[in-house]
């Protein structure tokens, strides 16, 4: 079963535009949510992380905002670049410290 | 440092040939994965480890075999492989689950099955 949805598959986004991605998860007793950018041919990297008790984390133009009664958070990529042309995954961290992934977001940015 | 690393990059095998992806990590991690990543449904978890010695399932372990031997190497097994295992595998590791945990990913192994 699929524990964390991602939505949505693939996105297009003009230079400059600030691009969202959303994501929403079950299981209440997730501790850890990371975002991960992965950039084809090579293996996902961390990109941003936030802990339940936080509800938003800005690094640079990345935001997450994380919403603990509606299990929802999401991805922020303010002023978008061709260079953030990627597929992006959000996780939730389970029992074990085990990684649940969504399906991923194709984002692409037009110059 | 290296980071994590994958052998092969690419292999192509036939139905019923069996093969082995070679995992190595020079960060002392304490906790390796193994992933496969198919189109629409995200990284999903074969099999982990938690420590030299120890292995454990996780969501699609069928089919799969893994030994943790040594710290530093993972290693995933394919005994009769079949085409639905078709896929992009990936090793990860990490240091365990206390802090950020962050999970470090090798650059991935395509594997047909004809």
């Amino acid at each position: 079963q699929q524990q964390v949805k991602q939505s949505p598959q693939s996105l297009i986004v003009q230079k400059g535009g600030i691009s969202i991605i959303n994501c929403a998860y079950e299981n209440t007793a997730f501790d850890y949510f990371p975002w991960y950018q992965q950039f084809p041919g090579k293996g996902p990297a961390l990109l941003i992380a936030i802990r339940p008790d936080v509800s938003e984390k800005k690094e640079g133009r990345f935001t997450i905002s994380f919403n603990k009664s509606a299990k929802q958070f999401s991805l922020h990529i303010m002023d978008s670049q061709p260079g953030d042309s990627a597929t992006y995954f959000c996780a939730a961290r389970g029992k074990g410290g085990k990684l649940i992934f969504g399906q991923g977001t194709e984002l692409s940015v037009k110059p | 440092n290296a980071g994590v690393t994958q052998t092969p990059k690419f292999r192509v095998l036939k139905t019923g040939q069996s093969m082995t992806l070679l995992c190595a990590q020079d960060m002392n991690h304490e906790y390796m994965y193994w992933y496969r990543q198919d189109p629409g449904m995200g990284l999903r978890l074969i099999h982990y480890s938690v420590g030299e010695g120890t292995t454990a399932k996780g969501e699609v372990p069928d089919g799969y075999n893994v030994s943790r031997l040594k710290k530093q190497n993972f290693l995933l097994g394919l005994e009769s492989a079949a085409p639905s295992q078709t896929s992009v595998y990936f090793c990860a590791s990490s240091s365990g689950t206390s802090g950020v945990g962050e999970q470090f990913f090798g650059p991935g192994t395509r594997l047909t099955v004809l």
